[in-house]
């Protein structure tokens, strides 16, 4: 069965800090990896991702994918506390059915 | 607990009938979100619905479209005379009070 797992699910760090979100996933015909970042309403889009060891970059935000382990991995530093929010992982499936499973997301808190 | 369940997962339209999509969300959660995914797009809000109220549909298109959430039974996000721009994958994400929110696997509508 297909599926995205984030961890952890939740965090909780102090400004300034770094920190890495984590998402593995067992897809069959793996198209693309989407980071969204969730604060009140609709997701806001990070990244895409589709091949392996390239690393995408968007100020104090980057990603980067591992088609042969299955994971990627979310790095944000210098956290702010406008970087607060859930963070979503969903992975694109390259088939018939054409799927997008999301992960049930972390919440990162970030304290002044 | 199961999960946000969405149906069906595919629908197929004509131009001009009408695509009725279900979204049961998970036990317990009195808020539902609609989204529209385009290709090679994020996701794109489209209206918040509590049980038995629209609280923002903001981002639904003015004329063909409408969402409800009745008290007993899933939420229906309805377009009526469908045109081949509405093809897109619709997603449904549930959540307690206004807090994380959790995706369905989506509904895939295509509108020959």
């Amino acid at each position: 069965e297909d599926k995205v797992v984030q961890s952890p699910l939740s965090l909780v760090v102090h400004e300034g800090d770094t920190v890495t979100l984590n998402c593995s996933y067992e897809v069959t015909n793996f198209r693309s990896l989407l980071w969204y970042k969730q604060e009140k309403k609709a997701p806001t889009f990070l990244f895409m991702l589709t091949s392996s060891g390239i690393e995408k970059k968007s100020g104090r935000l980057s990603s980067i994918l591992d088609k042969k382990e299955l994971f990627s991995i979310l790095n944000i530093t210098a956290t702010q506390t406008g970087d607060s929010a859930v963070y979503l992982c969903a992975v694109e499936a390259r088939n018939r059915d054409d799927k997008i499973i999301f992960g049930k997301g972390t919440r990162l808190h970030i304290l002044p | 607990n199961a999960g946000v369940m969405q149906n069906p997962r595919h629908l197929v339209r004509r131009r001009g009938q009408e695509a009725r999509l279900r979204c049961s969300p998970m036990k317990g959660h009195s808020h539902v979100y609609w989204y529209r995914q385009l290709p090679e797009e994020g996701l794109k809000f489209m209206v918040y619905l509590q049980k038995e109220n629209i609280i923002d549909e903001s981002g639904m298109p003015k004329e063909r479209f409408s969402a409800e959430f009745p008290k007993e039974g899933p939420s229906i996000l309805r377009i009526q005379q469908v045109v081949r721009g509405d093809s897109a994958a619709y997603f449904c994400a549930s959540s307690l009070q206004d807090l994380k929110q959790y995706f369905g696997p989506g509904t895939r509508l295509t509108v020959t």
